[in-house]
């Protein structure tokens, strides 16, 4: 157990639709980053937030936007959706003064687009 | 761009016996590297971490080794069980957030 939660577990979609996913990251974990991983890929780095900015972002286009709020969960908005869009979205939190790279992963949410 | 690749992309082996899993990446410069664990549908467990200074990790039957320079990774599994049975993924960073491979699913046999 990371301690770190994402809601919903499951979700269905249609195309052009819009989906708000969420992540709740342990205490004190300042910074969160957001993944997709499509089925048999590695996980692909979308963006990443701390204390309420945008941190770094990547080669993901302006329809997936986030947010990270003062208590630092963490929403990530996908707009119009795509077939493509389908996969397993993972957060992950980062302690303070534990560096980038200590990240703890939520147990992801699966997003189906029809 | 930083590419990582991990080899087989699947294995199969039965109880008991030693294995490695592989992971190679394009660009040297990185700070660590991490091995993670994933079961089906589910999230990441991270199982070692190796810093660049660093040149192998172990933590119970599991041992990762780096050597930097020729950009490769192993993850050595001893005396393997059914339950190590799951997808095995590396991931690297360095001036960007962590960058995955596509993973190594392996599948211990009883």
């Amino acid at each position: 157990e990371t301690g770190v939660t994402q809601s919903p577990t499951h979700l269905i979609k249609t195309r052009g639709q819009q989906v708000t996913l969420r992540c709740s990251s342990q205490s004190g974990h300042n910074t969160v980053s957001w993944y997709q991983q499509a089925l048999g890929q590695g996980p692909q780095f979308i963006f990443q937030y701390y204390r309420e900015e945008e941190n770094g972002r990547g080669n993901f286009p302006p329809r997936f936007s986030g947010l990270q709020f003062p208590n630092y969960s963490s929403e990530l908005n996908v707009n119009a959706l795509e077939l493509d869009d389908s996969a397993l979205y993972l957060c992950a939190s980062t302690p303070p003064d534990r560096g980038g790279d200590t990240q703890y992963f939520g147990p992801g949410t699966r997003l189906t687009v029809l | 761009k930083q590419e990582v690749t991990q080899i087989p992309a699947a294995l199969s082996v039965p109880e008991g016996e030693n294995l490695v899993l592989n992971c190679s990446f394009t660009d040297s410069a990185i700070y660590n590297l991490q091995w993670f664990r994933q079961d089906p549908g589910k999230g990441l467990t991270s199982l070692l971490l190796i810093q660049s200074s660093q040149r192998e990790q172990t933590s119970g039957r599991l041992n990762a080794s780096l050597d930097k320079s020729s950009g490769r990774s192993t993850l050595y599994i001893a005396a393997s069980q059914p339950g190590d049975s799951a997808t095995y993924l590396c991931a690297v960073s360095g001036n960007t957030p962590l960058v995955f491979g596509k993973g190594t699913r392996l599948s211990v046999i009883a």
